[in-house]
C-alpha cells in the first residue's frame, strides 16, 4: 500500500515563529488532506488539497502531486497551534484515507 | 449544520465484555469511515459503510469486530469480548456523496475506550 512520511516527528518552537512541515506519499493520490488533532484528541480539517496551495489565516499549504509531496506552513505561531498535525491521502479507486506518523508541534509562549 | 456525531465519548469495559460505538454523519452525508487510533500513532482504517451496506472492510480485524449502517439510526462498530490491546480512541467519518468534493472526509471527536 501507499506509504506517507512525515517530517520532523517533533518540533518547539517559540510563540511567533514560523514552522514548514513536510508531507511526502509514495504513490499517486487523488485526495490529500491536512489535519490538526488538538490536545483534547479532536481532528480538525485544516485543507483538502491534493493539488495546488490553499490559504486559510496564518496557515497555507501547497501540494505537488507530480512530485509527490505536500508542505504546510505555519507562520506567526501561537501557543493553541501546538498538537499533532497530521497528513492523509487517497489513492483513485479506494476510499480509505491513509495517515502519516505526524508531526507533534509544541508552540512555548 | 452540526458536524459528525459520537457516541459515548468515553467508554471503558472489563475485559470478555461487549463495546458498542456509534457515529452520526454530518447531514447529508451517506458515507461513513471508522478509523483506530492506538496511543501515540496515527490513524488507520478500519471500515468503509454506505447505507444497509460494507463497501470495504479491509482494515477491520478479522474477529471480533463488526460495522453496520443501516437505512435508518447511526452508524455501529460493534467489538466483542474486548482485550486489552483494543484499548484506543476509534474515529468515525463521513463524507458527501458527491465526487465534486473528493469524498472530502469530515471526523467526529472520537470515543476513547479503555479496557481494564
Amino acid at each position: 500500500g501507499i506509504q506517507v512520511e512525515q517530517s520532523p516527528p517533533d518540533l518547539i518552537l517559540q510563540e511567533g515563529a514560523n514552522s514548514t512541515l513536510r508531507c511526502n506519499f509514495s504513490d499517486s493520490v487523488n485526495n490529500l488532506q491536512w489535519f490538526h488533532q488538538n490536545p483534547w484528541g479532536q481532528l480538525i480539517n485544516l485543507f483538502y488539497i491534493p493539488s495546488g496551495t490553499k490559504q486559510n489565516g496564518r496557515l497555507s499549504a501547497t501540494t505537488v502531486a507530480t512530485e509527490r509531496y505536500s508542505l504546510l506552513y505555519i507562520s506567526s505561531s501561537q501557543t493553541t497551534d501546538s498538537g499533532v498535525y497530521f497528513c492523509a491521502v487517497k489513492v483513485r479507486g479506494r476510499r480509505a484515507l491513509t495517515f502519516g506518523s505526524g508531526t507533534r508541534l509544541q508552540v512555548q509562549p | 449544520n452540526a458536524g459528525v456525531m459520537q457516541n459515548p465519548r468515553h467508554l471503558v469495559r472489563r475485559r470478555g465484555q461487549e463495546a458498542r460505538l456509534r457515529c452520526s454523519p454530518m447531514k447529508g452525508h451517506s458515507h461513513v469511515y471508522w478509523y483506530r487510533q492506538l496511543p501515540e500513532e496515527g490513524l488507520k482504517f478500519m471500515v468503509y459503510l454506505q447505507k444497509e451496506n460494507i463497501i470495504d472492510e479491509s482494515g477491520m480485524p478479522k474477529e471480533r469486530f463488526s460495522a453496520e449502517f443501516p437505512k435508518e439510526g447511526p452508524s455501529i462498530l460493534r467489538i466483542q469480548q474486548v482485550v486489552r490491546g483494543d484499548s484506543a480512541a476509534y474515529f468515525c467519518a463521513s463524507s458527501p456523496p458527491s465526487a465534486s468534493t473528493g469524498y472530502e472526509q469530515y471526523f467526529g471527536p472520537g470515543t476513547r475506550l479503555t479496557v481494564t
